[in-house]
């Protein structure tokens, strides 16, 4: 039983270059999200989908894209890659939508050290 | 939006010393989850506790929802407790939710 698996583990880029980071969970989860993690603050949401079809801006969604592929997939796209989005990036997944949000719990998966230089 | 704020930002523990951490928030929420980053960068779900409290092993966590504050205690800590502690709180937003992070607590934990 995987959980949330996320590829690659480790990614360098030039400036500009462009990259997608994968995530895919195998428990039948309805809602997954990105989030990055920079020293001191946290960890910060980059875009969310609630369902699959569905995705919405988080809190720091600018130089990002992505697309949930399937309800299985939610993959997250840098298109010009820049030096502000050297961070570790999480995926996570929940299994509930609206009504029962509450009463379980979210996985992440064991995030993407990405380095942009 | 919602605040989470975490203290202290910093702790230092003795190995067998007991500690307690605290994660405020500013509005109601469906739920809140206490997470452990380990040195390898790990997020460990520990407890997700809407209100109440729950123990696993020698870690507990009380939230108390009226009062807007979760508390994880740990007692007789290892150096293997050592890494960040994350609070997340759960809103509901459009068709689903979304966790809100805290800052977090870095523990480190001497032999």
């Amino acid at each position: 039983n995987a959980g949330v698996t996320q590829t690659p583990k480790f990614q360098v880029l030039k400036t500009g270059q462009s990259m997608t980071l994968q995530c895919a969970q195998d428990m039948n989860h309805n809602s997954m999200y990105w989030y990055r993690q920079d020293p001191g603050m946290g960890l910060r949401l980059i875009y969310y989908s609630a369902s699959e079809g569905t995705t919405d801006k988080g809190e720091v969604p600018n130089g990002y894209n992505v697309s949930r592929l399937n309800k299985r997939e939610f993959s997250l796209r840098l298109e010009s890659a820049a030096p502000s989005q050297t961070s570790v990036y999480f995926c996570a997944s929940h299994p509930r939508r609206l009504r029962d949000f509450g009463n379980t719990e979210a996985f992440f998966g064991q995030g993407t050290r990405l380095t942009v230089v | 939006g919602i605040q989470v704020e975490q203290s202290p930002p910093d702790l230092i523990l003795q190995e067998g010393a007991n500690s307690t951490l605290r994660c405020n928030f500013s509005d109601s929420v469906n739920n809140l989850q206490w997470f452990h980053q380990n040195p390898w960068g790990q997020l460990i779900n520990l407890f997700y506790i809407p209100s109440g409290t729950k123990q696993n092993g020698r870690l507990s966590a009380t939230t108390v929802a009226t009062e807007r504050y979760s508390l994880l205690y740990i007692s007789s800590s290892q150096t293997t407790d050592s890494g960040v502690y994350f609070c997340a709180v759960a809103v509901i937003y459009n068709q689903g939710g979304k966790l809100i992070f805290g800052q977090g607590t870095e523990l480190s934990v001497k032999p």
